[in-house]
């Protein structure tokens, strides 16, 4: 089955500066890669996400970047503030289609 | 405008009782889906509904789990006998497409704690 690795589980940032947080998946026919936020006590909440068509996504801050070849995608986070802080989920489509999701990366945000 | 609402917000019982979780989706959401997120385990699908059909169940851990969709407004996750490893933050989420890649809108989880 698919497998999704996540890295790095914790990350630490001054505010302002940027965040990156890199996933890597195996299988080569995943076509969908959304990233989601969770804060403490909610769901996840959808914050981007990019087809296999696409090569880089941007939304105001945040940014994803997709390299089918090398099987990645990341997410970036420029000029970072407090309210990042939660946990950061990527996700993959598996061959059957269903969504599976990587280990989660904490971000803290210190002013 | 509502999200998915779900409810209890906190459930705990003890080993051998039955307990039920409950989701209304998003309206007009046709599309819904039950997960399960632990430490060790991450977040998991249990099941997907289309059109108040179950489609996929594959994650359903064992028969002691079972989901209902009465109608396109409520849903439910059973689990008879609950045991200590049910513990976990169970999330019902929901969709208007009839796929995995349309976008999931999460509720905001009933924590389940079994003694």
């Amino acid at each position: 089955g698919e497998n999704v690795e996540q890295h790095p589980s914790t990350l630490s940032v001054q505010e302002g500066d940027s965040a990156v947080i890199k996933c890597t998946y195996s299988d080569s026919a995943s076509n969908y890669f959304p990233w989601y936020k969770q804060e403490l006590g909610k769901g996840p909440q959808l914050i981007i996400d990019i087809r296999s068509n696409v090569g880089e996504k941007k939304d105001q801050r945040i940014a994803v970047t997709l390299n089918k070849t090398a099987k990645h995608f990341s997410l970036h986070i420029t000029e970072t503030q407090p309210e990042d802080s939660a946990v950061y989920f990527c996700a993959v489509t598996d061959s059957w289609g269903k969504l599976q999701f990587g280990a989660g990366t904490q971000v803290v945000v210190t002013p | 405008d509502a999200g998915v609402i779900q409810s209890p917000r906190h459930e705990v019982t003890e080993m051998g009782q039955e307990v039920t979780l409950r989701c209304k989706p998003i309206s007009g959401h046709n599309s819904l889906f039950w997960y399960r997120q632990t430490m060790m385990r991450g977040l998991e699908l249990l099941i997907y509904f289309n059109n108040n059909v179950p489609i996929d169940d594959s994650g359903m851990p064992e028969d002691r789990f079972s989901a209902k969709m009465p109608n396109a407004s409520f849903s439910t996750l059973k689990i008879q006998p609950s045991e200590p490893r049910d513990s976990a933050v169970y999330f019902c989420a929901s969709s208007s497409g009839q796929s995995y890649t349309d976008t999931q809108y999460f509720g905001p989880g009933t924590r389940l704690t079994v003694l």
